[in-house]
């Protein structure tokens, strides 16, 4: 069973320009979740895709979108970069449930020069 | 927004020390989970808590629920150091859940040999 992979592992960019971040769902799992981890703070909670639909979304303005294809796997898309945006991009993938288990991949770390 | 106070926000005790970390809100959870992540990695779910006054032991480690939903702790006998890591606690996001999570700003744990 292969666990949930991210890419690229690190990445430097800087102010104005767009990233894209992608993420590899673990398999069997149709739910992917993106979360922003600032340096020493806890991950907030970007948005989710399910069936290919974003499913829910936090407090983050548009310019931060997303994909999620038919295998499952997903991106993160983020345009207009700006410094605040450094951080650790997580993914997690699950079945889609009320209790299903989060999987995390390792994380992109992001910076924005 | 439910929010997720965690303290204290670092710890640094010797090998073979107890400690308790607390994840407290205002606002009452349908359930909480417990991660740890360490650098480089994902946050690896621990143990999930969704009964009010729920105890649960995982070897050293134990986690209790509070009676009215509101808050949880993580205690930690004769810590060792490769219980260092960074510790979260995290809930359902909007009081959904389906793999939206909201969490709180860690623990950092340093447990020196």
């Amino acid at each position: 069973e292969t666990g949930v992979t991210q890419s690229p592992t690190h990445l430097i960019k800087t102010r104005g320009q767009q990233v894209t971040l992608r993420c590899s769902s673990q398999s069997g799992h149709n739910t992917v979740s993106w979360y922003q981890q600032a340096l020493g703070q806890g991950p907030q909670f970007i948005f989710q895709y399910y069936r290919e639909e974003e499913n829910g979304r936090g407090n983050f303005p548009p310019r931060f979108s997303g994909l999620q294809f038919p295998n499952y796997s997903s991106e993160l898309n983020v345009n207009a970069l700006e410094l605040d945006d450094s951080a650790l991009y997580l993914c997690a993938s699950s079945s889609f449930g009320p209790t299903d288990t989060q999987y995390f991949g390792p994380g992109t770390r992001l910076t924005v020069l | 927004t439910q929010l997720l106070e965690q303290s204290p926000q670092f710890l640094s005790i010797q090998e073979g020390e107890n400690l308790t970390v607390y994840c407290n809100s205002s606002s009452v959870f349908s359930s909480l989970q417990w991660y740890r992540q360490e650098p480089g990695e994902g946050p690896v779910l621990l143990v999930t808590v969704v009964t009010g006054g729920e105890v649960k032991k995982l070897k050293r480690l134990t986690f209790q629920f509070g009676d009215a939903r509101k808050d949880s702790s993580l205690h930690i006998t004769a810590a060792q150091p490769g219980d260092t890591g960074l510790y979260l606690c995290a809930g359902p996001y909007g009081g959904t859940s389906y793999g939206k999570l909201t969490f709180g700003q860690g623990t950092i744990l340093t447990v020196h040999p």
